[in-house]
């Protein structure tokens, strides 16, 4: 079983739609992150979260400690949003375990 | 402030041969990871230096090492490649702060081998 767990693996929106990508992690950490990579292109970082809530623009993370889960929203998608999204979850040693990423396509 | 800058950002090499890719960090940031991403085993951690020593590795043969200079940029070599090894390597450096840790990645170097 794997320690991150990520889903859906790929996710298809229309524009405009409320947009959720979930993970799950199975280890301790303190801190789990949520990154993009569009294709080709390297990664950029989200957010870093250890507890509760953060908001960027369009986008809203969620940690659940206790639960061991994560969950990502996308506001009102725009096809720009289209990218793999990657949970990674990390312990005090700065190394960094990932999920598979979810593929999400948003349509004009 | 600029941010995590790796060189090269493309490179092909043959079977056989050996590479090394440069990561510098985020001015100021004493960590710096490296991961290694293919289509089939997705994200993968190589190893992580801080102040000029490795602190932790990945599974990875001992074919893959790296070094950390003092002012915190950081090589990676690769010897005797394998058209496995081809990739897109992405390092990340890494700040803490009230227990929390922070990382920024490159834009990665791809690697091909042929």
């Amino acid at each position: 079983k794997n320690e991150v767990e990520q889903s859906p693996q790929n996710l298809t929106a229309q524009e405009g739609e409320f947009i959720t990508i979930n993970c799950s992690y199975s280890v301790g950490i303190s801190a789990l992150h949520w990154l993009q990579q569009h294709p080709g292109g390297g990664i950029v970082s989200l957010f870093m979260l250890s507890s509760g809530k953060k908001k960027h623009g369009r986008l809203i993370a969620t940690i659940n400690i206790q639960e061991k889960h994560s969950s990502l929203h996308i506001t009102a998608s725009h096809p720009r949003d289209s990218a793999v999204y990657i949970c990674a979850v990390g312990g005090s040693n700065y190394k960094l375990t990932f999920g598979k990423g979810t593929l999400l396509t948003v349509n004009p | 402030k600029a941010g995590v800058t790796q060189t090269p950002r493309y490179l092909i090499k043959t079977r056989g041969q050996q590479v090394t890719l440069s990561c510098s960090p985020i001015s100021g940031h004493r960590s710096v990871s490296w991961y290694q991403q293919t289509p089939g085993q997705g994200l993968q951690f190589l190893f992580e230096y801080f102040s000029e020593t490795q602190r932790n590795k990945g599974n990875f043969p001992g074919r893959f090492s790296g070094r950390q200079f003092s002012n915190s940029r950081s090589e990676m070599n690769v010897s005797t490649l394998e058209l496995g090894d081809s990739a897109l390597y992405l390092c990340a450096s890494s700040f803490s702060f009230g227990g929390y840790t922070e990382a920024f990645f490159g834009q990665g170097t791809r690697l091909t081998v042929v």
